[in-house]
């Protein structure tokens, strides 16, 4: 079955560590996506990428890094630099230009980050 | 300005009832406008999406309404069931980009 796997499902890390979120697709998608989930805030854009090798900053990029070395994975790293980053971690992507009918995200099923 | 403001923040509704939930943008560069559906511990899902071109667009209990001259779009689901609950997000996209912009989010709980 095609889709976005996040892994892992929950993670913890002590504070001022640098971890590692993973994102991997199997559609074939070209643009990759990077949104955090807090309550009430909804999805706020961290980092997109709309082919290999180059991706933009997004609303809330301070603290987060990005690559995109392969189409199907974009991973992302939360820095020690991030001053708040419990959060829930969604990635998305998406093969349909912006210009057309049904344009839409297929989403992961995300990845809880807590920070003790 | 990039911002799309959703409420109510939450919503309780009667199973059978009407769920109506809001959106308000000021952007006239939008040009496409998603609601997504996220049950707890997953990731979102597109429900239904409108044009800024159409003002009603339906898919059977969901339906999209929007208003192009008071830059607002709303989601009502008919007939609301329990199996409904969960968190509603819209979103809109800015002409010419390949991303999206999302609401606050709107959690409903339809009570059986």
């Amino acid at each position: 079955d095609g889709g976005i796997t996040q892994s892992p499902k929950y993670l913890f890390r002590k504070e001022g560590q640098n971890v590692t979120l993973s994102c991997e697709q199997n559609l074939n998608h070209d643009a990759m996506y990077w949104y955090r989930q807090d309550p009430g805030q909804g999805l706020r854009l961290i980092y997109y990428s709309q082919i290999v090798n180059d991706f933009q900053k997004g609303d809330i990029a301070e603290g987060y890094s990005v690559s995109r070395e392969k189409k199907e994975s974009f991973p992302l790293t939360v820095t020690s630099a991030q001053k708040n980053p419990t959060a829930f971690y969604l990635c998305a992507s998406t093969s349909t230009p912006p210009g057309q009918e049904n344009y839409g995200y297929t989403f992961g099923s995300g990845t809880r980050l807590t920070v003790v | 300005q990039q911002q799309v403001k959703q409420s109510p923040q939450s919503l309780i509704v009667q199973k059978g009832g009407i769920s109506i939930i809001n959106c308000a943008y000021e952007n006239t560069a939008f040009d496409y406008f998603p609601w997504y559906q996220q049950f707890p511990g997953k990731g979102p899902a597109l429900l239904i999406a409108i044009r800024p071109d159409v003002s009603e667009k339906k898919e059977g209990r969901f339906t999209i309404s929007f208003n192009k001259s008071a830059k607002q779009f709303s989601l009502h689901i008919m007939d609301s069931q329990p199996g409904d609950s969960a968190t509603y997000f819209c979103a809109a996209r800015p002409g010419g980009y390949n991303k999206l912009i999302f609401g606050a989010g709107t959690r409903l709980a339809v009570h059986p």
